[in-house]
């Protein structure tokens, strides 16, 4: 069975860092890129960002470029989201999930994590 | 950047019903168009990919259709686990998966 579950939310100051993580099981984490999905509280999902599933690609949409990374480590089927600089429009459930195999020609997202709350307040 | 929008934003409907939710992209997009949808409190769940592809495990009262711009999700007979919110999301531009506004449906 595919399990994504998050880890490392929590409440940060403006300006703050914090570091999500996404613990993989039950599939070949070393196959599949992976994105992060974020939800501001009574919005809509927004994509933040990808990895390949080497980890040589990575992409980030422009409200978060510069300020967050995505990594992963393929050895503990884990994936991270270091995020820094955090604003209050940062607040949100983050989620973790995997992309389509690679076979597919249209990219979707498949499987997803429960979430994790990040709240950026003073 | 592709924006997508969802037509209607919400709607009330009862158990039985039949639902149509469109969504429109604002270049074409062949058919690289998903369907996800959200229950209260939970994670989204994959509904339909490529425009008209059921997932696995996804009851066949759902379906899609469209290419292009222009999509539908139908929902042929409405069961009471289907209140929730409808989300499209298109994956062809690069890596700018944009998701659409959501539409949610409530009881009626």
């Amino acid at each position: 069975e595919v399990q994504l579950l998050e880890s490392g939310g929590g409440l940060v100051q403006p300006g703050g860092s914090l570091r999500l993580s996404c613990a993989a099981s039950g599939f070949s984490f070393t196959t599949y890129g992976m994105s992060w999905v974020r939800q501001a509280p009574g919005k809509g999902l927004e994509w933040v960002s990808f990895i390949s599933s080497n980890g040589g690609r990575t992409y980030y949409a422009d409200s978060v470029e510069g300020r967050f990374t995505i990594s992963r480590d393929n050895s503990n089927s884990t994936l991270y989201l270091q995020m820094s600089s955090l604003r209050d429009e940062d607040t949100a459930v983050y989620y973790c999930a995997r992309e389509s195999p690679p076979v597919r020609v249209v990219a979707y997202f498949d499987f997803w994590g429960q979430g994790a709350l990040v709240t950026v307040s003073p | 950047d592709i924006q997508m929008t969802q037509s209607p934003s919400s709607l009330s409907a009862s158990v039985g019903d039949r639902v149509i939710i469109t969504c429109r992209a604002s270049q074409t997009i062949s058919t690289y168009l998903n369907w996800y949808q959200q229950r209260l409190g939970k994670a989204p769940k994959l509904l339909i990919y490529a425009a008209s592809h059921l997932q696995t495990g996804i009851p066949s009262r759902f379906s899609g259709s469209g290419s292009g711009t222009d999509f539908t999700l139908t929902i042929s007979s409405l069961q009471p686990e289907d209140f929730a919110t409808y989300y499209c999301q298109q994956t062809y531009s690069n890596r700018l998966f944009t998701f659409g506004p959501g539409t949610t449906i409530d009881v009626k």
